[in-house]
């Protein structure tokens, strides 16, 4: 079976602090992963994807993956109170149409 | 901007009732993706279809079926609603080769 794994949480970041949300995935053939953000009571947004070894930077948002490590990070930079919610790992597994998502990890961020 | 809609926000059925859920999406993806939420469990995959009535089964197929007549309209049917079956339902929607999701508001099923 296939997994991606989170730490639910709760993760309490001061205002202005950096925040950091971690992922691994057990598919080493897996090529695609994501980042969603999850507000209560609405749907999941897509926020950042990854491809390559390495960090991608997008805003005050920073994806990081290591596949030797089967191990994908988003920081968020700056935190603000908006930015509390659950935020969803996503991996595409298989190089086929499938994704699995991990169960989320829950930010607040408090002012 | 992509936009995915589902038929309702909020549906109460009873038990052994049939439920039609309906999603559409504008942006002629060839992928959609039906999966239920549930409190610590996360996504799970119901159906996905990458073509005009084509279909596969996800990981939690059970007591569920699927149509997807047109390309941008993808149905969910329970076939006999059972109250385990009371749920969040997220559609999904994405290009054939890009794996980047964009979901539709979600239905909140309710069965009592």
């Amino acid at each position: 079976q296939k997994e991606v794994e989170q730490n639910s949480g709760p993760l309490s970041v001061p205002e202005g602090a950096i925040a950091s949300l971690n992922c691994t995935y057990s598919d080493r053939g897996s090529q695609s992963f994501f980042w969603y953000r999850q507000y209560s009571g609405k749907s999941p947004e897509l926020i950042m994807s990854i491809y390559s070894n390495g960090d991608k930077e997008d805003g005050r948002f920073t994806a990081q993956l290591n596949k030797a490590s089967q191990y994908v990070s988003l920081l968020i930079r700056d935190s603000q109170p908006s930015d509390s919610a659950t935020y969803l790992c996503a991996v595409n597994v298989g190089g086929g149409f499938k994704t699995i998502f991990g169960a989320g990890t829950r930010l607040f961020v408090k002012a | 901007d992509v936009k995915v809609t589902q038929s309702s926000r909020y549906l109460v059925k009873r038990t052994g009732e049939k439920v039609f859920l309906e999603c559409v999406q504008d942006m002629d993806h060839e992928n959609m993706f039906w999966y239920r939420q549930d409190p610590g469990l996360g996504l799970r995959l119901i159906y996905f279809s990458y073509d005009v009535k084509m279909k596969e089964k996800g990981d939690i197929p059970e007591g569920y079926s699927v149509s997807r007549e047109k390309k941008e309209r993808f149905s969910l049917i329970l076939e006999s609603a059972s109250t385990n079956q009371t749920s969040m339902y997220l559609c999904a929607s994405s290009f054939a080769r890009q794996y980047e999701q964009y979901f539709g508001p979600g239905t909140r099923l309710t069965v009592t």
